[in-house]
This record gives C-alpha cells, structure tokens and sequence, in this order.
C-alpha cells in the first residue's frame, strides 16, 4: 500500500453541489493531513490541514479525518467552477523529519 | 510579497547542460524543502534543510543533484549534466520549524531537450 492514497479521478459535479474528495494513509504517515488545492500549471496552495479526529470547517471547505479507518476526506459544499482543480492529500513521514507525502491528486470539474 | 519566490519560472537547456535554481522562502522560515513534480504525479519529495544544515536527501536525488542553503536563507538546486528525464516542475516549499504547513513557491519548469 502507498502512503497516500487517492483516486485520480476525473471527479465531475454540477455546480452548486458537494464534491466529496477521498484519500487513504498507511502506518508509514503521521496522523496530521493538508489538503492543497492545485490549478493546471501551477503550484499547490494549502487550503486545509487537521490533525485529530473528526471535522474541521473553514468556509465551504470541511475536512473529515477518521484515524480508525485510516481516512481523510475533504468537502466542497457548493461547489463553483473556479473550483476545478486538482486537489492533493499529504501527510508527513513517519519519522523522516518535515517531509510531505503526497498522493497522486484528485482532479475535480465543477460543471456550470 | 511575502511568499515563497522561485527563479526563473521556465527554463529550458539542452541535455547535458548544467541549470541552477534559486528558492527565496517565507523570511521567518527555519526549514526549506525541494520537490519534483510529473504531469499527473503529486509533488516528490527531494531535499529539505533546516536553517542552512541539509537534513535529508531522497534517493531520488542522484549525484548530479546538488542543494545548498549557505546562510539559512535562500537555496538552490543545481542539475548537473541535465537528461530528458529532469524534465519537471521544481517546487520549493517552506515552514516554521514548529509544525508542519508547508507553503509552496510558484515552481521552476524545466524542460530538457
């Protein structure tokens, strides 16, 4: 199993919808996650982080971690055009200092 | 601007040419990370420093890649006898020595002919 985990999507939605975006960790992570937000040819912006278990909200963004399962999500509530993008999952190494793991990325369309 | 600069934003070298990139990260920042990014990849993990010291190295890293940060300020990432595989985006990112945020410049795109 990778680290981080995410399904490449393509993720389609209509705007004005939830867009619910998933990855999966191993043991070989620390339990702290960030979402990162990255447009085609650009670089990724940090848009959410949480470290305990449960829900953390931040405008139409909410980021959902479930350390039992091993699960982090992040939702998108009325989703906008301008949110198409390619959304990515990190945690830190275990044990390997400050460094990110990614996974692959999610892309998201938000449909007009 | 107060963020992470990256210079140049585009290069483009022939292969075996020598290339330097330069990182200017947030100014309170203790530690300072390299990535590389593939289309359709999720950015990997290169180098970072703490202060001026170099903490880690990944395997990726061959000895044709070489980071420095002299005065726990700016670094740079030098390629050596650039491939067709260098062909990337370099991205610096930087955090406080206390937590794990990390903050990402705009990228340096390299293309190697």
């Amino acid at each position: 199993q990778k680290e981080v985990e995410q399904n490449s999507g393509p993720l389609s939605v209509p705007e004005g919808a939830i867009a619910s975006l998933n990855c999966t960790y191993s043991d070989r992570v620390s339990q702290s996650f960030f979402w990162y937000r990255q447009y085609s040819g650009k670089s990724p912006e940090l848009i959410m982080s949480i470290y305990s278990n449960g829900d953390k909200e931040d405008g139409r963004f909410t980021a959902q971690l479930n350390k039992a399962s091993q699960y982090v999500s992040l939702l998108i509530r009325d989703s906008q055009p301008s949110d198409s993008a390619t959304y990515l999952c990190a945690a830190p190494s275990y044990n390997q200092g400050g460094k990110l793991i990614f996974g692959q990325g999610t892309e998201l369309s938000v449909k007009p | 601007d107060t963020g992470v600069s990256q210079d140049p934003r585009h290069k483009i070298t022939k292969r075996g040419q020598n290339v330097t990139f330069r990182c200017d990260p947030i100014s309170e920042h203790n530690r300072l990370y390299w990535y590389r990014q593939t289309l359709g990849q999720g950015p990997e993990f290169l180098t970072y420093f703490q202060n001026e010291a170099q903490l880690e190295k990944s395997r990726l890293l061959s000895n044709r890649f070489s980071a420095e940060r002299p005065k726990g300020s700016f670094s740079t990432l030098e390629i050596q006898r650039t491939e067709q595989g260098d062909s990337a985006m370099y991205l610096c990112a930087s955090s406080l020595l206390i937590g794990n945020e990390q903050f990402f410049g705009p990228g340096t795109r390299l293309t190697v002919l």
